[in-house]
């Protein structure tokens, strides 16, 4: 069974600073990678996906994966206090149009005006 | 404008009652989901359905049912409740092998 791992658990930065998260997955036969943002009482809305070893940069989020090591972060530039929200890592084991995703456990993250 | 609606917000029930949680989306997709988020766990996959048509399963209760009246409707049914059913409980959907939009939730309290 696909497990995944996260960390830090929480992080506090201030405004303006770059954001490093980290993710670790246990099958390398997982598909893509999902990085989903929960703010509090709300559902988890999708940000970046990525399925191919290197990164990709969307606006002023970048992810990399290497599958090698089993590893995923995404790194957000120029934090802003509405950032401040539960990252998630989503591992998906799509199949026939099922889009099963596995999730860590989520970093908390606090951007300080 | 919530494209997906899930009802209610909040439910408070009694073990070993039953109740239905309402699951809608206005998205046009074919694929629906049931997620679940305790307070000491990440959010697990419970069900998907295509189509209208079970996909994959992955409660081990029977206790769980969740029940497809219309394309867009993916209700969940969970009798016999225990105070461990006590979670938040997210209805999301998808086009096949994109990303997944999740509802607000409907958030599960078990006395």
């Amino acid at each position: 069974q696909e497990k995944v791992q996260q960390s830090p658990e929480s992080l506090i930065v201030p405004e303006g600073a770059m954001v490093s998260l980290n993710c670790s997955f246990s099958d390398s036969a997982s598909q893509s990678i999902w990085w989903y943002q929960q703010h509090p009482g709300k559902g988890p809305k999708a940000l970046i996906s990525i399925f191919s070893n290197g990164n990709k940069k969307e606006g002023r989020l970048t992810v990399y994966l290497n599958r090698a090591s089993l590893h995923v972060s995404l790194h957000i530039k120029d934090s802003q206090p509405s950032d401040s929200a539960v990252y998630l890592c989503a591992v998906s084991m799509a199949t026939g149009g099922n889009n099963k995703l596995t999730f860590g456990q989520g970093t908390v993250l606090s951007v300080i005006p | 404008d919530p494209k997906i609606i899930q009802k209610p917000k909040y439910l408070v029930a009694v073990t070993g009652s039953e109740k239905i949680l309402i699951c809608e989306q206005y998205l046009g997709h074919n694929a629906m989901y049931w997620y679940r988020q305790s307070a000491k766990k990440p959010l697990e996959f419970m069900f998907s359905y295509s189509y209208q048509k079970l996909m994959d399963n992955q409660t081990a209760s029977s206790r769980f049912q969740p029940q497809s009246s219309k394309k867009n409707h993916l209700d969940l049914q969970i009798t016999a409740l225990k105070p461990d059913d006590s979670a938040t409980y997210f209805c999301a959907s998808s086009h096949p092998n994109e990303r997944l939009f999740f509802g607000h939730g409907t958030k599960l309290s078990v006395l």
